[in-house]
């Protein structure tokens, strides 16, 4: 069974510019969490999605996005990048209301 | 994709020892907890949770246990083997896990 696929894993970005990062679930999944990954502040929540619905979000700025499509694959999007911005971001999928996250392997973003 | 960084908490202990590795968690709703193991470039691993309605659950070469009295959960790992060097998250959440909040993180090193 293939686990959570993460694109890109590495990418490199500019100061201004935006990013879209992909996540594709374990298949049959139908709930995406992602989190951002920073040696300051750890691993912090980011917004879960289930069934295309926004469930949850954390306490990231407007410029941090999602969605799901009906395929349950995820996106996230950030954007005016700062640099602030470079870290891992995670994404996990899960059944449903299922306490098990799996997670991919990550995006390394890194802003200039 | 490394894991949390330079400062965190390390735990070394010599193979075939057992580790403990400890969490104090913050928020007294939270019932449902968590331990994840990341290793480096890889995504956090889900190892075995907890919810509050039980202070012990074991799985395989692994116990946690929690008490709630005082916010702290523990992590014990039997016959500690060198692929169990990884970071150690704890986590928690209250309900469906839908946001978890994560610890800072405790690096274990196993030595020969």
């Amino acid at each position: 069974k293939a686990g959570v696929t993460q694109t890109p894993r590495y990418l490199i970005k500019t100061r201004g510019q935006q990013v879209t990062l992909s996540c594709s679930p374990i298949s049959g999944h139908r709930s995406v969490s992602w989190y951002q990954q920073t040696p300051g502040q750890g691993l912090q929540f980011l917004f879960e999605y289930f069934s295309e619905t926004q469930r949850n979000k954390g306490n990231f700025p407007g410029r941090f996005s999602g969605r799901q499509f009906s395929n349950s694959r995820s996106e996230m999007n950030v954007s005016t990048l700062e640099l602030g911005d470079s870290a891992l971001y995670l994404c996990a999928s899960r059944i449903a209301n299922t306490g098990e996250l799996f997670f991919g392997e990550g995006s390394r973003l890194t802003v200039l | 994709g490394e894991s949390v960084g330079l400062h965190l908490p390390t735990l070394s202990v010599q193979e075939g020892d057992n580790s403990i590795i400890n969490c104090a968690y913050s928020n007294s709703a939270s019932d449902y907890f968590i331990w994840y193991k990341q290793e480096s470039g890889k995504g956090p691993q889900f190892i075995i949770d907890i919810r509050s309605n039980m202070d012990k659950r074991q799985g395989q070469r692994v116990t946690v246990l929690l008490n709630k009295t005082v916010k702290h959960l523990s992590l014990q790992i039997a016959a500690t083997q060198p692929g169990d060097s990884a970071v150690y998250f704890c986590a928690e959440d209250t309900g469906t896990a839908s946001k978890l909040t994560f610890g800072t993180g405790t690096r274990l090193q196993v030595t020969l």
